[in-house]
């Protein structure tokens, strides 16, 4: 089945610097999305980017299908950006979402 | 409105319960979803139904049943679990089809004891 993986593992920035996540995966998708889990387990959309390039405030992000990668970048990161980023993908003639290992994040005050 | 809900928030159930999880949605969506998530690991789907119908069941173990009675309604009937199965179990919906934004509710977590 499709891999789906995601870099760096772990990240701790200091409030107010920028960063990069990176979702990788090994096959053609159907549909992409960016959730942050919040610590209490809530999975929030952020972004359904199969392809292009989308901004919302602090975050965007960019997905190139061709060369099966998406970034998701956050400027000015807050205490409240803390928690996990997964990217999500649709494998294509499914139906299913397989979602990424993870990114998870701190942002120190 | 996009809210997906889940009751209950937290449950603890012995081995040889029966228990329920519910989801509802009023968004209009004719897919929903149930995910298995372990602690620091990405969830997992388990099982989607599309107009009320099952069409995916990722081979999960017959103790957990899923049940859709309308298209805003989604149970998962949980009996003699095992302990491994304690977990955070998130409902998701979206509109039918591929290429569709999935919604998630809050989650459930289960502890087996």
């Amino acid at each position: 089945g499709i891999q789906v993986e995601q870099s760096p593992p772990d990240l701790i920035l200091q409030e107010g610097a920028n960063s990069t996540l990176r979702c990788n995966f090994s096959d053609s998708v159907n549909n992409l999305q960016w959730f942050h889990q919040n610590p209490w387990g809530q999975l929030i959309n952020l972004f359904y980017i199969p392809s292009g390039t989308k901004q919302n405030g602090r975050l965007s992000a960019t997905t190139v299908a061709t060369e099966r990668y998406s970034l998701l970048y956050i400027s000015s990161s807050q205490t409240t950006d803390s928690g996990v980023y997964f990217c999500a993908v649709e494998q294509s003639g499914t139906y299913k979402y397989i979602f990424g290992t993870g990114t998870r994040l701190k942002v120190l005050a | 409105d996009t809210e997906v809900t889940q009751t209950p928030k937290h449950l603890v159930m012995g081995m040889t319960n029966k228990k329920s999880l519910k989801c509802e949605q009023h968004m209009g969506h004719r897919a929903m979803y149930w995910y298995k998530q372990k602690a620091k690991k990405p969830p997992e789907l388990m099982f989607v139904y599309s107009y009320e119908k099952l069409s995916i069941n990722e081979s999960v173990p017959s103790r957990f049943s899923p049940e859709c009675p309308n298209s805003s309604l989604l149970n998962l009937h949980l009996h003699a679990l095992q302990p491994e199965d304690s977990a955070l179990y998130l409902c998701a919906s979206s509109q039918e089809g591929p290429r569709q934004t999935q919604y998630f509710g809050p989650g459930t977590r289960l502890l087996v004891l």
